[in-house]
């Protein structure tokens, strides 16, 4: 079956710091990454993909991820975080092949203290 | 331009009755999704709609059914609810031609809370 994984519930970051937030998808074919953010009585807003080509993607507000096929991850980083990245982190995957449906991670509740 | 609107807000069921949630699509884009937030979870694909025909579906039973008009806006219709059906129900709509790579822009959602 596929899969997206987020193992923590819950990352903790002191300001200024990076920070990196992960995500392990378990598919077959190619599939397509996305991050997207919530913020409390938000919609998600999308924050960066991944189609092909270069591995390491930059998308909104600093952030980036890198893809990695081998290890089937596709983690999100900031080199330094700011008091305003608190918020929940959803990973995603879809597919050419049934671009109907994404799925979606549990998500990762992002804290940044001052 | 606007974004995703979704109405209403909040709103409060009792176990039985049905329920019916609308969502107005981002100017400009033809393809409307439905997806189902519970508490602590990620988003459920509920089914998507793409010139008025369902597109896709996800594992939700058949008293989940949807309707999109000529606009693109779109209607999410809930029958006989269940207290499990309370969740944040989540909108989106995407452009042109239906791709896994597209990506979606979200409503702030329904929050249904059935008693």
């Amino acid at each position: 079956a596929q899969s997206v994984a987020q193992p923590e519930d819950q990352v903790n970051v002191a300001e200024g710091n990076p920070l990196t937030v992960k995500c392990t998808y378990s598919v077959s074919g190619n599939p397509y990454l996305f991050w997207y953010v919530q913020y409390p009585n938000r919609g998600l807003q999308f924050l960066l993909k991944y189609i092909t080509g270069d591995n390491l993607v930059k998308g909104s507000y600093g952030f980036e991820a890198e893809f990695n096929k081998s290890q089937t991850s596709f983690h999100l980083k900031k080199p330094s975080a700011l008091v305003s990245d608190s918020a929940l982190y959803f990973c995603a995957v879809s597919f050419y092949s049934s671009a109907s449906k994404i799925i979606f991670g549990s998500g990762t509740r992002l804290s940044i203290r001052p | 331009e606007t974004g995703v609107t979704q109405s209403p807000t909040h709103l409060i069921k009792t176990r039985g009755q049905q329920v019916t949630l609308r969502c107005s699509s981002q100017s400009g884009h033809n393809t409307v999704s439905w997806y189902q937030q519970a508490l602590g979870q990620g988003p459920q694909f509920i089914f998507q709609y793409y010139r008025e025909e369902e597109n896709g579906r996800g594992n939700f039973p058949p008293r989940f059914s949807g309707l999109q008009f000529p606009n693109y806006s779109s209607e999410l219709n809930v029958n006989a609810l269940e207290l499990d059906d309370s969740a944040l129900y989540l909108c989106a709509s995407s452009p042109g031609q239906v791709s896994g790579a597209n990506v979606l822009t979200f409503g702030a959602g329904s929050r249904l809370t059935v008693l």
